[in-house]
């Protein structure tokens, strides 16, 4: 079946623009991670969904950043008034989360966010 | 919350050598636990995983046991290849019950021929 879809694969902006990033998640999973990893560095937690609910928003980096899920499946992750530390590779995963314990997570490609 | 110790990198290994990445980890609860492998230019994808103390995950002659006693989970193989080359994320659940994955900061290997 499908995997985790991202988009765009590579933006783009120059500093001040807002941007939006979308992850499609594998149908039926019910968890959703978005993380951020800088390069040569490891993995960011930036927030997590159960559902549409945000459990665990903790990773934001600032009020900048804020993502939304809607239906249960699709997630937007926005960042505002871009800056040049906000370049990065922005990953998606989602994960059955029906067990009541952590399960695989699937990872999507990724977005290369770059800020001009 | 689980947090991660993973051995820093990077790690340098001629070709058929042995490989052991250590990765300890504090748990509350006994987690599912992850070893996630990021290749050049490719997004991350499970390794393996073992779901219970003792037991022992393997894939593509990489293996971990999951080691209560000592909360470690280090990551083995007995004849790295230069297609091993890749980052290597050990990731245990952020706590008991949670759907949440504390990622280690990742070890580079390069392997040589």
């Amino acid at each position: 079946g499908a995997g985790v879809s991202q988009s765009p694969s590579n933006k783009v902006t120059e500093k001040g623009k807002d941007v939006e990033l979308r992850c499609d998640p594998i149908s039926g999973h019910t968890a959703l991670y978005w993380y951020r990893q800088s390069l040569g560095q490891g993995l960011e937690f930036l927030i997590y969904f159960q559902g549409n609910s945000a459990p665990d928003k903790s990773g934001l980096p600032s009020d900048r950043f804020s993502a939304e899920r809607t239906g249960g499946s699709v997630s937007t992750l926005t960042i505002q008034r871009t800056q040049q530390e906000d370049s990065a590779v922005y990953l998606c995963a989602s994960s059955p989360a029906a067990s009541g314990r952590a399960d695989t997570q699937y990872f999507g490609p990724g977005t290369r966010l770059t800020v001009l | 919350g689980n947090s991660v110790t993973q051995m820093e990198g990077p790690v340098t290994l001629s070709e058929e050598a042995f490989l052991t990445i250590n990765c300890t980890y504090t748990a509350t609860g006994y987690p599912s636990l992850f070893w996630y492998v990021q290749y050049p230019g490719e997004g991350l994808q499970l390794l393996l995983k073992a779901t219970k103390a003792d037991d022992k995950g393997s894939n593509k002659g990489f293996e971990a046991t999951y080691r209560k006693e000592t909360t470690s989970f280090h990551l083995e193989k007995g004849s790295v290849q230069v297609s091993d080359s890749a980052v290597y994320f050990c990731a245990p659940p952020k706590g008991a019950g949670s759907y949440q994955l504390t990622f280690g900061k990742g070890t580079k290997l390069s392997v040589i021929p």
